[in-house]
């Protein structure tokens, strides 16, 4: 069955370092994969979106790539704020899936001043 | 312009009872997943509404049910309550559109006793 693994332990980072959280997934082949942001008692927030012809995307502080051989998203957010301090999801989706997401159970991140 | 909007914010039920839970989509949206979303754990999709019909279903029992208005707004209703089913239930909108982001709410918090 379709798997999708994020760092299950907590990431703790000084402010000011970058920030990198691994997605990996398997028995899937996902056409694109979104980043979604997460707070405590909200809803996921979209941050990026990246397609499978792309290797790298990036928006602001955040930067996503996609390698459909080693089956891995990477999430990087460069000099983190405390503020960056949430619970961090991928979803991998498919073309004609009709957007139904999967999601991982997400890597919580720290920021500590 | 309002963004996902569910009702209740919380709810507490009994074990064998039946819960209803409401959805307004964003302004624009015409289709609407129900995921829920267990301490500690990543959104599991449930089902997705699209032209007022189930498109598309997760691996939920039939206790689980839904409907679509024809303004797109939707209701996740659940049968006979299990303390399993406590959890915190997300309605997302987004297009009909494969890779659409998904806009979420801020979810109701369903504690079964």
């Amino acid at each position: 069955s379709q798997k999708i693994e994020q760092n299950s332990e907590a990431l703790n980072i000084q402010e000011g370092k970058t920030a990198t959280l691994t997605c990996n997934y398997t028995n899937y082949s996902p056409a694109y994969l979104q980043w979604y942001r997460q707070d405590p008692g909200r809803g996921p927030v979209f941050l990026l979106l990246i397609r499978e012809n792309e290797k790298e995307k990036r928006k602001e502080r955040l930067k996503v790539t996609f390698d459909t051989t080693l089956k891995q998203s990477l999430f990087h957010i460069t000099a983190s704020q405390p503020a960056d301090s949430a619970t961090y999801l991928c979803a991998p989706g498919r073309v004609g899936g009709y957007n139904k997401l999967i999601f991982g159970a997400g890597t919580r991140l720290a920021v500590h001043p | 312009d309002a963004g996902v909007t569910q009702s209740p914010t919380h709810l507490i039920k009994t074990r064998g009872q039946q819960v209803t839970l409401r959805c307004s989509p964003k302004s624009g949206h015409d289709t609407v997943s129900w995921y829920q979303q267990a301490l500690g754990q990543g959104p599991q999709f449930i089902f997705q509404y699209y032209e007022e019909e189930e498109r598309q279903r997760g691996n939920f029992p039939d206790r689980f049910s839904g409907h679509q208005f024809p303004n797109y707004s939707s209701e996740l209703n659940v049968n006979a309550l299990l303390l399993g089913d406590s959890a915190l239930y997300l309605c997302a909108s987004s297009w009909d559109r494969g890779d659409s982001p998904l806009h979420f709410g801020n979810g109701t918090r369903l504690t079964v006793t």
